[in-house]
């Protein structure tokens, strides 16, 4: 069964680092999103990328934050430069080929900043 | 603002009870709500509701939505050790690619 496979699971980085998160999304799916849940808190989005290019974004989803699809596969986030608060789980997640399917998540990273 | 409100937060029960579960929604432009099951890591996908009335059922799940109600609940039968986790609640809006808006989840836990 297909599945959104994300990279790496845990990654601790020293606070004011940059850190890559890297998702590989279902193949034939045409819209990737970001979303974080800090311990405890609810899941929230942060950011969702279709046709190449961001298609909206959230108030957390400030300078710092930047999403990439480098290539035909790997959809990629980006955090410049970390802070204590970012430490969280980051899940990608993807949707189909027709709007309004559900979207499929991959097994997230856990970021600890220190 | 739009909000998703799940009840209970947490709830304990015995193997072999049966769970209700709620989910309370006010968004605009509603177009769908989600129902997925969280345990250690991702949130698996479990069932997607878009009309009123129609119960969707998976082995000893189901769920069914009330669009009048705003509001939609997940119930389990039988419930086993291994449905212990965290059930979150999401709904999608129009147009079909928005983000979810998530509600803080239901953890349950299944006792022997």
């Amino acid at each position: 069964e297909p599945e959104v496979t994300q990279t790496p699971s845990h990654q601790v980085t020293q606070m004011g680092q940059e850190v890559i998160l890297r998702c590989v999304p279902i193949s034939n799916h045409l819209y990737f999103y970001w979303y974080r849940q800090i311990l405890g808190q609810k899941v929230e989005f942060l950011v969702s990328f279709y046709n190449n290019e961001i298609s909206e974004k959230s108030e957390i989803f400030d300078d710092q934050f930047s999403v990439e699809r480098p290539d035909g596969s790997n959809f990629t986030l980006k955090i410049r430069s970390t802070k204590l608060e970012d430490s969280a789980m980051y899940f990608c997640a993807s949707s189909g080929v027709r709007v309004g399917t559900e979207a499929f998540f991959g097994q997230g990273t856990r970021l600890t900043v220190v | 603002e739009d909000k998703v409100v799940q009840s209970p937060l947490s709830l304990v029960v015995h193997e072999g009870d049966t769970v209700t579960l709620n989910c309370s929604y006010e968004v605009t432009n509603f177009r769908s709500l989600l129902w997925y099951k969280q345990e250690k890591k991702a949130p698996t996908f479990l069932f997607m509701l878009t009309s009123s009335g129609i119960e969707k059922k998976s082995g000893r799940l189901s769920s069914i939505l009330d669009k009048k109600e705003l509001s939609s609940i997940l119930n389990i039968t039988a419930t086993q050790t291994g449905d212990s986790a965290i059930y979150l609640c999401a709904v999608g809006q129009q147009p079909g690619n928005t983000p979810l808006v998530f509600g803080k989840g239901t953890r349950l836990s299944v006792i022997a």
